[in-house]
C-alpha cells in the first residue's frame, strides 16, 4: 500500500511569510507525528496526534508553529512569520494506535526561508 | 529526558567488509530501539528494530544487539554493498522517540 506522503517536497519562502506543510499518513494509521530535521542531525520531535487531537505538542519550538488534523487523517503543519532558523526538513511519520513506537516516515518537505 | 549518542559520525568501509554503528542511551525506561536508513533526499526508512526484552535480532545481513545493563545498542551490517551507503540513525523510545545524530556510511566498491 501507499506510504506516508508529504507535500510540497520543497518550499522556498521569504522571511516573515506564512507556510503550510501537508502530511497524508498511511491508511489506517491513527497516530501521526511531525519532526524537524536540521542538516547533519537526527529528527527532532515536534507534535503527536492521536486521531484528531494533539496528544503531545511539547516539541513545538514556539507559538509560531501550529498543527491540525481535523478529520483524523491528513495533517497540516503551519508556520507563521517564518524565520531563517526555521529552514529544515520537516518530516511526518505515522503508526498504528497500538504500536506508537513503530513509526513510518514520509519523504519530508524541505523548507528554505530566505 | 532521553539522550541518545551515536558513533561514529562517519564510517567508510570496503565492499564486502562489515560495518558497526554504536549508540548509547540515558533513560533506562526506554524499551524500543529502531534503526533507520536515510538516503539523500528521502525520509528515514525503518530497517530493523529491537525491544528491551530481546538481546539480539537478525534480518539477513543486518543485526542489532542490545545491552540493557550498559544502555547501549549496536547495528551490524555484514557483506556490505555500495547500496548500503546512506546515513543511519538509531533511536530510543519511551513515550517519545529520540534520535542519534546519525552515521554517514560509505561503502567503496
Amino acid at each position: 500500500g501507499a506510504g506516508v506522503s508529504q507535500t510540497p517536497s520543497n518550499k522556498v519562502t521569504e522571511k516573515g511569510k506564512y507556510v503550510e506543510l501537508r502530511c497524508d499518513p498511511i491508511s489506517g494509521h491513527t497516530a501521526l507525528y511531525w519532526y524537524r530535521q536540521s542538516l547533519g542531525q537526527g529528527p527532532e520531535f515536534l507534535i503527536y496526534f492521536q486521531g484528531t487531537g494533539a496528544a503531545d505538542d511539547s516539541g513545538l519550538p514556539n507559538d509560531r508553529f501550529f498543527a491540525v488534523r481535523p478529520e483524523g487523517s491528513v495533517s497540516t503543519l503551519k508556520i507563521q512569520r517564518t524565520e531563517r532558523g526555521d529552514s529544515a526538513v520537516y518530516l511526518c511519520a505515522s503508526s498504528l494506535a497500538g504500536e506508537k513506537d513503530t513509526q513510518y516516515f514520509g519523504p519530508g518537505t524541505r523548507l528554505t526561508v530566505l | 529526558g532521553e539522550n541518545v549518542e551515536q558513533h561514529p559520525s562517519t564510517l567508510s568501509v570496503q565492499e564486502g567488509d562489515s560495518a558497526v554503528i554504536k549508540c548509547t542511551y540515558s533513560d533506562s525506561a526506554s524499551n524500543y530501539f529502531p534503526w533507520y536508513k536515510q538516503e539523500l533526499g528521502k525520509g528515514p526508512q525503518l530497517i530493523i528494530d529491537i525491544r528491551s526484552n530481546v538481546g539480539e535480532k537478525k534480518d539477513q545481513r543486518i543485526a542489532v544487539t542490545l545491552n540493557k545493563t550498559a544502555k547501549h545498542f549496536s547495528l551490524h551490517i555484514t557483506e556490505t554493498q555500495p547500496e548500503d551507503s546512506a546515513v543511519y540513525f538509531c533511536a530510543a523510545y519511551n513515550n517519545d522517540m529520540r534520535f542519534g545524530a546519525g552515521t554517514r556510511l560509505t561503502v567503496k566498491p
